[in-house]
């Protein structure tokens, strides 16, 4: 049972870009959490999703940064026109159901913004 | 609002005992967990505690609740250069689904 997958591992964009950081949930996981690790800090949540859902996305920046998971696929956490501060480890989590006895994370995509 | 506190850095000698401390301000909180992250790598789970529990071993580790003081510790026995981490406690209040994580406290081992 393969882990968490999260692709891909390095991603370095331009300002102004767009960022597209995919996350593939454990077998069976219908619910994935992204959190980001902002250099020297501890792992902020940032958004709640289900199949086809977005149940809590209150730690997501209100701009330029959208995440969806769709029925079919992978999560895809989307940040257009990338600047410097978004530069950041991004993690994702997935879990069989909502109840949380432990989350299971994947290896992350460390971004970074030219 | 929620809030968990670490200490930056502790360093100890190889074969010796590590206790990494957390502090927690959510009186409601349900798990409380311990990740490792190694350089470069995504967390692992290495232990966690429910909040009506004081003690939890497994192996080499010792986790240690004291819910009136609002304190988690994690003991690593034997320490070895291979534990060189950094260590992040979280909590969770049941119901929710956030984590709350610490800053995280980097372990160097010296051999």
């Amino acid at each position: 049972n393969a882990g968490v997958m999260q692709n891909p591992r390095h991603l370095v964009r331009r300002r102004g870009q767009e960022a597209r950081l995919r996350c593939s949930p454990m077998k069976g996981h219908s619910h994935v959490y992204w959190y980001r690790q902002l250099p020297e800090e501890g792992l902020k949540f940032m958004v709640y999703l289900q199949k086809e859902n977005i149940i809590d996305e209150s730690g997501m920046p209100k701009e330029r940064f959208s995440a969806e998971f769709p029925k079919e696929g992978p999560s895809i956490l989307r940040i257009q026109q990338v600047v410097r501060g978004d530069s950041a480890a991004y993690f994702c989590a997935s879990s069989p159901t909502g109840d949380l006895e432990k989350l299971f994370f994947g290896s992350g995509t460390q971004l970074s913004v030219l | 609002g929620e809030d968990v506190e670490q200490s930056l850095f502790l360093s100890v000698r190889e074969g010796d005992s590590s206790v990494i401390n957390c502090t927690y301000t959510d009186s409601s909180s349900t798990y409380l967990y311990w990740y490792k992250q190694e350089p470069g790598a995504g967390l692992q789970l290495l232990t966690y505690i429910f909040s009506n529990m004081d003690m939890k071993q497994d192996q080499r580790l010792t986790v240690l609740l004291n819910k009136k003081d609002k304190h988690l510790s994690l003991r690593i026995a034997d320490t070895q250069t291979g534990d060189s981490a950094i260590y992040f406690c979280a909590e969770v209040t049941s119901g929710t689904y956030k984590y709350i994580f610490g800053t995280g406290t980097r372990l160097k081992v010296l051999a």
